[in-house]
């Protein structure tokens, strides 16, 4: 498969525990974004990398959240000590410069 | 800011009509509109893309327009099939960096 792969798919945690999600890009593609999605609604913009450089971050990437692309190629978004608000859909997406974007599947998860 | 609203929110349908998503947006200064699928707890999958010069774009049995002007977009469906069951988000882009603002979807049911 040579689509974006997101992994976990699912995780479940407790509030005030870390959680790393991992997003492997479309080979070729230089550009790579975070979204976030809650239920009901479009997904929402939080940030985004062209090669290993993070170009913008959304007002909603608290101090808690941050991500990396280190190499250009993969990239890891981390929550620390998650609250039960930041349970959503978390979705990777790649592109080339100026090109459509692609989607993975995205990692859902769930505070208790 | 920009905002998206896609009307309606869910449709139904019986299998075989042709049915017409809209989407509109209070910017007109946008790159380009795309339209994307998403099935439950899934992740986006891109169907059609319109650069901010084009009319519109067609793909098997779905086309979109695109009005920048009125800040309006619509997705055509023809020939509904149950398998067009999905919700249809709709996003825009402003300038290169392809941070998308979407709307929050229509909720399509094609009954067979």
């Amino acid at each position: 498969d040579t689509g974006v792969s997101q992994d976990p798919r699912h995780k479940i945690t407790k509030r005030g525990q870390n959680v790393t999600f991992r997003c492997d890009p479309i080979s070729e593609h230089n550009r790579l974004y975070w979204y976030r999605q809650t239920l009901g609604q479009g997904p929402e913009f939080l940030t985004y990398f062209q090669n290993e450089a993070q170009l913008e971050k959304s007002r909603l990437l608290s101090d808690r959240f941050s991500a990396e692309r280190p190499k250009g190629s993969f990239s890891t978004l981390e929550i620390q000590r998650t609250e039960q608000g930041d349970s959503a859909m978390y979705l990777c997406a790649s592109s080339l410069v100026y090109g459509e974007l692609f989607f993975g599947e995205g990692s859902r998860l769930t505070v208790l | 800011k920009q905002e998206v609203t896609q009307i309606p929110a869910a449709l139904s349908v019986p299998e075989g009509e042709n049915l017409v998503l809209n989407c509109s947006f209070t910017d007109s200064a946008i790159y380009n509109l795309q339209w994307f699928r998403q099935d439950p707890g899934k992740g986006l999958t891109s169907l059609l893309l319109i650069q901010s010069s084009q009319r519109e774009q067609t793909s098997g049995r779905l086309n979109a327009s695109l009005d920048k002007s009125s800040g309006r977009s619509t997705l055509y469906i023809a020939a509904s099939q149950p398998g067009d069951s999905a919700t249809y988000l709709c996003a825009v882009s402003r300038g290169s960096n392809y941070k998308l603002t979407f709307g929050k979807g229509t909720l399509l049911t094609v009954n067979p």
